[in-house]
């Protein structure tokens, strides 16, 4: 399983741009990327996957570079209720057998 | 009503005691999944079931046995429970593609 960082915690305010890096040197070819939100006492939520290049959806943005052993997760224009712990996931999600592991994650806190 | 459901939500208990902690989905999923959680940490894995007849360990199985009793249920049980269990425990669904696993509300285990 490759194993990821991620900064322990990040602060900004609503309406600015928030970039969470997560470093994965070890990724293998069948890996994918997921991240993952998670508020107080709730269960993890997905939010995006990506295996390479930029993936987009109504809620974030996944970049990817070409070697993969990083991906920055970019939030738009946050807001207080995006307060939360983000974790980065590495692993073949398809392959029989397969565990992802959730490292620490990244608590970022939204200011007003 | 919710995808996943567990229960209990909420559960104190004594040294030595049993304890079943219960996992439905309505999703229709094939595979099923225990992770633990402490306090400011990730989430780590228990156990995990890719359909009824299959159960696999996860990274922390030790003292810890699961049941499937039909595609919908998964049941977590600590045969005789320790205090160093007390931790948040989520149970979790996905399909055979594994894209995204879908997260129940989580079981508080308090043991004393």
């Amino acid at each position: 399983l490759a194993k990821t960082t991620q900064p322990i915690s990040m602060d900004s305010y609503e309406g600015q741009e928030v970039n969470i890096t997560c470093s994965h040197n070890n990724i293998a070819t069948n890996d994918y990327i997921t991240w993952y939100q998670q508020f107080p006492s709730q269960g993890p939520r997905f939010i995006i996957q990506g295996y390479k290049t930029k993936v987009t959806n109504e809620v974030a943005s996944l970049f990817i570079p070409a070697d993969r052993k990083s991906s920055t997760l970019s939030l738009p224009r946050v807001s207080l209720s995006d307060t939360a712990v983000y974790y980065c996931l590495v692993g073949d999600i398809r392959a029989a057998g397969n565990k992802l592991t959730f490292g620490g994650g990244t608590r970022v806190l939204v200011k007003p | 009503d919710a995808d996943v459901t567990q229960t209990p939500r909420n559960r104190i208990t004594k040294t030595g005691k049993r304890i079943m902690l219960e996992c439905s989905q309505t999703k229709g999923h094939d595979r099923m999944y225990w992770y633990r959680q402490d306090p400011g940490l990730g989430l780590r894995l228990i156990y995990y079931s890719f359909d009824v007849k299959d159960i696999n360990k996860g990274e922390i199985s030790d003292g810890y046995s699961v049941s499937r009793q039909a595609q919908a249920k998964f049941s977590l049980s600590l045969e005789s429970a320790i205090p160093n269990q007390t931790a948040l425990y989520f149970c979790a669904t996905s399909d055979l593609q594994g894209v995204e696993q879908f997260f129940g509300p989580g079981t508080r285990l308090t043991v004393l």
